[in-house]
C-alpha cells in the first residue's frame, strides 16, 4: 500500500535553534499534506495543510512564521520549526492524500521533538 | 466547532476478551467517521470508516457502527489478541476538498496472553 514516511523520528535540538522535519511520500503523488501536532495525552491537532507549489493554510492559533511548511514537490513537504523553544516539545505526524477513490489519506509514522 | 470525545485509556484486556472503545462527536453536517489505528512505531493506519448514518464499518474483525441519534461511532471486536495492542484513534472528517481529520484523544489497547 501507499507509504508516507516522516524523517527524523526523533530529535533533540538546543532552545533557539530551527529543526526541519520532512515527510515524504514513497509511492504515489500526494496533491495534499497535512501536518499535526499532539502533546500528550490529548487529540492530533491539525496545524496546516498545504497543497503543492502553493502557500501552506495555517489553522487558528498556529504561528505560520514559526512553523513554516514548504511543500516543494508532489512528494516532500517539510515542516521547519524556527527558533524552537521547550514547549515546541511535541510530536508532529504528517499525513497525505491523493486523487483517487475517497482522496484516501495515509500518515507518517510522526517524529518527536524535544527541545531542551 | 466539531470535535470527537472518545474514552481515556489505557484499556487492559485479557487475550479473546470482548472490547469495546467509545467515541462520540459533535458536528454540523454530515461528517464521515472513522478509526485508525497505531501500532508501536508506526503511523497512523486506516482501520475503519463510515460515511453515512447506520452504516457499519468493519475490518481485522473491528466493526463500529454510525449512530446519528446518539451522536457515536464506538469500536468493537469481539475477540481481541495480543497484536490488537495499540493506540486506536476515533475521527470525523468535515467533508468538502480538504479532507481535514479531527481527532479524538486516541486510546491504548493493550491484550494480555
Amino acid at each position: 500500500g501507499a507509504v508516507v514516511s516522516q524523517h527524523p523520528s526523533w530529535v533533540i535540538c538546543k532552545s533557539g535553534t530551527s529543526v526541519k522535519i520532512e515527510c515524504r511520500s514513497l509511492d504515489f503523488q500526494a496533491t495534499t499534506m497535512f501536518w499535526y501536532r499532539q502533546f500528550p495525552k490529548q487529540s492530533l491537532m491539525l496545524m496546516a495543510t498545504s497543497n503543492e507549489g502553493s502557500k501552506a493554510t495555517y489553522e487558528q492559533g498556529v504561528e505560520k512564521d514559526k512553523f513554516l511548511i514548504n511543500h516543494a514537490s508532489l512528494t516532500l513537504s517539510t515542516l521547519t520549526v524556527t527558533s524552537a523553544h521547550p514547549e515546541d516539545s511535541s510530536f508532529y505526524i504528517c499525513s497525505a492524500s491523493f486523487r483517487g477513490t475517497g482522496n484516501t489519506i495515509y500518515f507518517g509514522e510522526g517524529s518527536w521533538l524535544t527541545v531542551v | 466547532g466539531n470535535s470527537v470525545t472518545q474514552m481515556e485509556g489505557p484499556v487492559t484486556l485479557s487475550e479473546e476478551a470482548f472490547l469495546t472503545i467509545n467515541c462520540t462527536y459533535t458536528a454540523t453536517g454530515y461528517p464521515s467517521l472513522f478509526w485508525y489505528v497505531q501500532y508501536p512505531g508506526e503511523g497512523l493506519q486506516l482501520l475503519l470508516k463510515a460515511t453515512k448514518a447506520d452504516d457499519k464499518g468493519s475490518n481485522k474483525g473491528f466493526e463500529a457502527t454510525y449512530r446519528k441519534e446518539t451522536t457515536s461511532f464506538h469500536l468493537e471486536k469481539g475477540s481481541v489478541q495480543v497484536s490488537d495492542s495499540a493506540v486506536y484513534f476515533c475521527a470525523l472528517s468535515e467533508g468538502g476538498a480538504t479532507n481535514k481529520l479531527i481527532f479524538g484523544t486516541g486510546t491504548l489497547l493493550a491484550v494480555q496472553p
